[in-house]
């Protein structure tokens, strides 16, 4: 079966630091992995995959994610947090080879970025 | 392009009363979604569809829920009736192709508060 840890229920940062949200997986097979956006009052919002080749993805609103196999993490990265990242974060994997569509979940991170 | 839109964005019911909630996809996407988050804990997959056909249902908490997608276009979720730990936040998703690495889009949600 397919998992996803996101160990921290919150994480502060100032702005104009380093952000970084934690994610472990468990899949059995490939995983492919997702970071997903809450703001306040919307819907989940994509922000970036991995799915093969380089382990460092770029996506939207200048955040990163790290692929690392042999730790099972993807690491969410923005060098520099805005008042306007906080927001709840969600990390998700499918695991393609156990034959199914569906996305695994983490319970979020709720990020707060103090000005 | 709209992105994935779902009705209602609130619901207040009783206990034993019936909720049905919609989802409309982005159009043209085969491959439709329901997932739902109960308070604090992780997004579930509840069931997805592909085309008006069940692909997997197998996150169905019981048979008190019902989805259908007639014609391949919308969705609706139909609990009856519905329970106390039936309140949560429905999502509904859509993706073009089955794959992988599919992203699937996501819809703002349905806060569902069962009294």
């Amino acid at each position: 079966a397919q998992s996803v840890a996101q160990p921290e229920d919150q994480v502060n940062v100032a702005e104009g630091n380093p952000l970084t949200v934690k994610c472990t997986y468990s899949v059995s097979g490939n995983p492919y992995l997702f970071w997903y956006v809450q703001y306040p009052n919307r819907g989940l919002q994509f922000l970036l995959k991995y799915i093969t080749g380089d382990n460092l993805v770029k996506g939207s609103y200048g955040f990163e994610a790290e692929f690392n196999k042999s730790q099972t993490s993807f690491h969410l990265k923005k060098p520099s947090a805005l008042v306007s990242d906080s927001a709840l974060y969600f990390c998700a994997v499918r695991d393609w080879g156990y034959g199914n569509n569906r996305l695994a979940f983490g319970k979020g991170n709720q990020v707060v970025v103090i000005p | 392009e709209a992105g994935v839109t779902q009705f209602p964005s609130h619901s207040v019911i009783e206990k034993g009363q019936t909720v049905t909630l919609r989802c409309d996809p982005i159009s043209g996407h085969d491959n439709l979604y329901w997932y739902r988050r109960v308070m604090g804990k992780e997004i579930k997959f509840l069931l997805h569809f592909v085309k008006e056909s069940k692909q997997d249902e197998s996150g169905m908490p019981n048979n008190r829920f019902l989805a259908e997608r007639t014609g391949g276009t919308y969705s609706t979720l139909k609990v009856q009736p519905a329970e106390l730990e039936d309140s949560g936040v429905y999502f509904c998703a859509s993706s073009q192709a089955y794959g992988g690495g599919e992203t699937q889009y996501f819809g703002p949600g349905t806060r569902l508060l069962v009294l």
